[in-house]
């Protein structure tokens, strides 16, 4: 099983809409949780933190499943700015070990 | 402020050649990172430094890959003897103190080994 897996998608939206991706993880000791966000040919961005509680960002929502070991990102009411790749972030342990990025979802929002 | 930089942006060699890239991360930045991304794939860790700490090399795909940090600050990725497979853009990324803090990336380096 990979570290981190993502649907490639990808998802073809209209705008306006709601979508949500996942992401699931295999190392049971993960603590820390991440979305990149990463336009074409361009460099990751951090777009937020995933919180044990779950956390929001205008309209970004960030959950985390520790039973289950994923993750979901929702972005609801899409706009065409958001057509990007979003990339699901994992630490491999606890403490200051590297991130391991998956491969991404790509998202295309339609006018 | 500035962010991260990385020279050269582009990087035409023949298979054979050795090529040297370079990253400046943010100034203040502890944590520097090395990572690649063939066409259409994820990132793929290289190599962590993290103060005076001796780095973590674990994902080097061979030894002909090395890098090192001078001074706590700039950063020289070196690959010996390009292969073709070794074509992909070379990401550097700096983070305040550690992996858990905010990862900055740089705009990369896309090598083309022909």
């Amino acid at each position: 099983r990979k570290e981190v897996e993502q649907d490639p998608g990808p998802f073809n939206v209209p705008e306006g809409a709601t979508v949500a991706f996942n992401c699931t993880y295999s190392n049971s000791a993960s603590q820390s949780f991440f979305w990149y966000r990463q336009d074409c040919r361009k460099e990751p961005k951090l777009l937020m933190s995933v919180y044990s509680s779950g956390n929001e960002d205008g309209r970004f929502t960030a959950q985390l499943n520790r039973a289950s070991q994923y993750i979901s990102l929702l972005i609801r009411d899409s706009k065409l700015s958001d057509s990007a790749t979003y990339l699901c972030v994992v630490n491999r342990n606890s403490g200051n070990t590297p991130l391991v990025f998956g491969k991404g979802t790509r998202l295309s929002v339609i006018a | 402020g500035a962010g991260v930089s990385q020279s050269p942006s582009n990087k035409v060699t023949e298979k054979g050649k050795d090529v040297e890239l370079r990253c400046d991360p943010i100034s203040g930045h502890t944590a520097l990172y090395w990572y690649r991304q063939s066409l259409g794939q994820g990132l793929e860790f290289l190599i962590y430094f993290q103060g005076n700490s001796a780095p973590d090399k674990s994902g080097l795909p061979s030894d002909r890959f090395s890098a090192e940090r001078t001074g706590g600050s700039v950063s020289t990725l070196t690959i010996q003897r390009t292969q073709q497979e070794d074509s992909a853009v070379y990401l550097c990324a700096s983070s305040l103190d550690g992996p858990l803090d905010t990862q900055y990336f740089g705009p990369g380096t896309r090598l083309t080994v022909l």
